[in-house]
């Protein structure tokens, strides 16, 4: 079984100011995928970014970039130059490279709140 | 481009009444599909998944059923509903390759009274 811990229910952050919010993770099956998603007030889950279990260097996009640390079990998201509308709620996700759907456990995630 | 629309976008029913919930893909064939459940201030939760026409797979045991009549479309209904069954529904598609990544539709907002 999987699992995904979000440690920071809240973050705030000034405009323009760079944030990391937190993701640890346990499973023990040997490749998996790590997923970052952003849920505005809206309700909608927009797909942020992706990292494979296998992948030599951190990804990025745009001004999304993902801090994997496989060792430590965590995939850390880092904004860059924070924007009033990053505010929203971020999960964490992720799901095994075994079995023949994607089945992705998601962590409680966090809010985050860019201020002036 | 794909897109994934969901309907209805809100719904209030009545314990013990029905329900239905539609999603439907456009711009993909044969994708992976997906029903998820947000509660209020809570993460997701798969409840069904699809790898095919007829093919539903639950994670869940609960009074809800999913059923997949044509390639891109997914039903999520139950024939009686409970108070516990209100929340946020969100219907997914993947490709089934590469990252596999899940896409998602808008959500259906259920609040069961």
């Amino acid at each position: 079984a999987q699992k995904i811990t979000q440690t920071q229910p809240g973050m705030f952050v000034q405009e323009k100011e760079a944030v990391t919010l937190d993701c640890t993770y346990d499973t023990s099956d040997p490749s998996y995928g790590l997923f970052w998603y952003k849920q505005p007030s809206s309700g909608e889950m927009i797909f942020l970014i992706y990292q494979g279990s296998y992948d030599q260097q951190n990804a990025t996009e745009g001004r999304y970039s993902l801090n994997f640390q496989k060792a430590r079990k965590s995939a850390n998201l880092v904004i860059s130059a924070s924007q009033l509308g990053d505010s929203a709620m971020y999960f964490c996700a992720m799901r095994p490279f075994t079995g023949t759907a994607s089945k992705l456990t998601f962590g409680t995630g966090t809010r985050l709140q860019v201020t002036l | 481009s794909q897109t994934i629309h969901q309907w209805p976008a809100t719904l209030v029913q009545p314990v013990g009444s029905p329900l239905s919930l539609e999603c439907t893909v456009e711009g993909t064939s044969n994708p992976n599909l997906y029903w998820y459940r947000q509660a209020a201030g809570r993460g997701l939760q798969l409840l069904f998944y699809s790898v095919g026409i007829g093919q539903i797979s639950s994670e869940v045991p609960q009074n809800l059923s999913a059923s997949r009549p044509q390639d891109r479309q997914f039903i999520l209904s139950s024939k009686k509903l409970l108070l516990s069954d209100s929340g946020f529904y969100l219907c997914a598609w993947s490709q089934g390759v590469s990252t596999d990544t899940q896409y998602f539709g808008p959500g259906t907002r259920l609040t069961v009274l």
